[in-house]
């Protein structure tokens, strides 16, 4: 089946930890996305990617780091710099042509202890 | 400033009572608009795309509407199955999305 996973489900962090969210896709999309999502709010951008090897900063990018590496995957890094990281990450992916929609992933919700 | 704003933020309705909900945007040059919908602890599903005004796209119980200045979601005859939280969404340039806080919907039986 063609789709998006995010890896993992739910994720722990302690203060001044980096941790890794994973987001594979199989659907051959060139373009890839992360949105953060807090409670009562809508998505909001973090990175994006159109190609490998290349990714832009999107409207809240202080804290977080990406890289692409394959045209799979598109890993997202909360680092110890993201002062409130609790709120669910969601990885979407779409094809690289003017107005097509984006599809999601299932979603990590990443809590900070 | 592109934005997005979605009205009611809560709708609680008796199943098969009819109603809308609304996506009020400000955007220089609609390229197009995006409604979704998002079940709880998931993520969001596409459910349409709209890209002028006077558009009309329909699915099941779902119809979206679409002027120069909003976007409609009317939901007719609805089933709990339909409690959900609906999401519009901008696209802004490089296929950015400018998303709405959304419109969380109980239906109940």
């Amino acid at each position: 089946d063609g789709g998006i996973t995010q890896s993992p489900k739910y994720l722990f962090r302690k203060e001044g930890q980096n941790v890794t969210l994973s987001c594979e896709q199989n659907l051959n999309h060139d373009a890839m996305y992360w949105y953060r999502q807090d409670p009562g709010q809508g998505l909001r951008l973090i990175y994006y990617s159109q190609i490998v090897n290349d990714f832009q900063k999107g409207d809240i990018a202080e804290g977080y780091s990406v890289s692409r590496e394959k045209k799979e995957s598109f890993p997202l890094t909360v680092t110890s710099a993201q002062k409130n990281p609790t709120a669910f990450y969601l990885c979407a992916s779409s094809l690289v042509a003017d107005n097509n929609e984006q599809f999601f992933g299932p979603g990590t919700r990443l809590t900070v202890l | 400033e592109d934005q997005v704003t979605q009205s009611p933020e809560a709708l609680r309705l008796q199943e098969g009572e009819s109603s809308s909900l609304n996506c009020s945007y400000t955007v220089s040059g609609l390229r197009g608009l995006f409604w979704y919908r998002q079940d709880p602890g998931k993520g969001p599903e596409f459910l349409f795309t709209l890209y002028s005004a006077g558009e009309e796209k329909e699915k099941e119980r779902l119809k979206a509407t679409l002027t120069k200045k909003e976007s409609f979601l009317h939901i007719t005859a609805p089933k709990p199955e339909d409690s959900a939280t609906y999401l519009c969404a901008l696209i802004q340039g490089a296929q950015k999305l400018v998303f709405g806080q959304g419109t969380r919907l109980t239906i109940n039986p």
